[in-house]
C-alpha cells in the first residue's frame, strides 16, 4: 500500500521479554517519528530521524528503548527487558520534509506486557 | 515542558447535532497546529494543518479556526453523522522542534 504500515499490529509480551517494531514509512519520505501512546492520554514523542540520522532521542523514556534507521527507509523501535508501564500503542508517523507538518501515521502497534 | 490542553474529553451528541471542540496551546514560538481525526483500529487522519493565525479551514461538515495570539484553536462539526465518531486530536508545533505535541483528544460519540 502507499501509506505507513506497521508491523505488529498488536504484540504481547511477558515481562522482562525485548521486542521490536518495525515501521515501513512512505516512500521517499524524509522524516520519521515514534510516538507513544498511553491509554486515555496524547500521542507522545519518542524519537526522530531525518533520513538515517536520529536527529532527536529526548522522548525515549529509558535507555531500554532504543529506534535505529540504518538505510534511511524502514525502522525499528526495540524495547528491552519491557516492563507493564511499557503497555501502549506505537504509532510510527513519515512527512516528506524535514519538518512534521503534513507527516502520515501508521495504524500503531499496540503492546500489551503481562 | 509545552501543555496542549483540549475539552471537552468526551462527548456524546445525538446525530444532526452540531458541535464544537477547543483546544488550548502555547501562544510564543508558534510555527503550526494541526488537527487528527483518529478512528478505532485505524491510523490518524490529517484534517487540517493551520498556520496563520485568524486561519480558518473547512472540510466538508468540518471546520476549524486558528487564534496564535491568545493560544486556542476551534473545530466545529455541522450536523454531526454516526461517521463523525472518532477522537479528534490537535498538536501542536513550536519553532524549535519537528515533532509535535498532542492534546490527550476529544471523544465524540455520535448517536443514530
Amino acid at each position: 500500500g502507499a501509506g505507513v504500515s506497521q508491523s505488529p499490529r498488536y504484540k504481547v509480551a511477558k515481562r522482562g521479554q525485548d521486542v521490536a517494531l518495525r515501521c515501513d514509512p512512505i516512500s521517499g519520505h524524509v522524516s520519521l517519528f515514534w510516538y507513544q501512546q498511553a491509554l486515555g492520554q496524547g500521542p507522545e514523542f519518542l524519537t526522530y530521524f531525518q533520513n538515517e540520522a536520529q536527529l532527536d532521542k529526548s522522548g525515549l523514556p529509558s535507555d531500554r528503548f532504543f529506534a535505529e534507521r540504518p538505510e534511511g527507509s524502514v525502522s525499528t523501535l526495540k524495547i528491552q527487558r519491557t516492563q507493564q508501564e511499557d503497555s501502549a500503542v506505537y504509532l510510527c508517523a513519515s512527512s516528506l520534509g524535514a519538518q512534521g507538518t503534513g507527516a502520515f501515521f501508521g495504524q500503531g502497534t499496540r503492546l500489551t506486557v503481562v | 515542558i509545552l501543555n496542549v490542553e483540549q475539552s471537552p474529553q468526551s462527548l456524546h451528541v445525538q446525530e444532526g447535532d452540531s458541535t464544537n471542540f477547543t483546544c488550548s496551546f502555547p501562544s510564543s514560538n508558534f510555527y503550526a497546529l494541526h488537527w487528527y481525526r483518529w478512528e478505532t483500529a485505524k491510523s490518524p487522519e490529517a484534517l487540517f494543518v493551520m498556520t496563520l493565525n485568524g486561519d480558518e479551514k473547512k472540510k466538508g461538515r468540518i471546520s476549524a479556526t486558528l487564534n496564535t495570539k491568545e493560544g486556542y484553536s476551534y473545530l466545529y462539526i455541522k450536523g454531526s453523522q454516526p461517521e463523525d465518531s472518532a477522537t479528534y486530536l490537535c498538536a501542536f508545533m513550536d519553532t524549535g522542534r519537528r515533532a509535535l505535541t498532542f492534546g490527550s483528544g476529544t471523544r465524540l460519540q455520535v448517536q443514530p
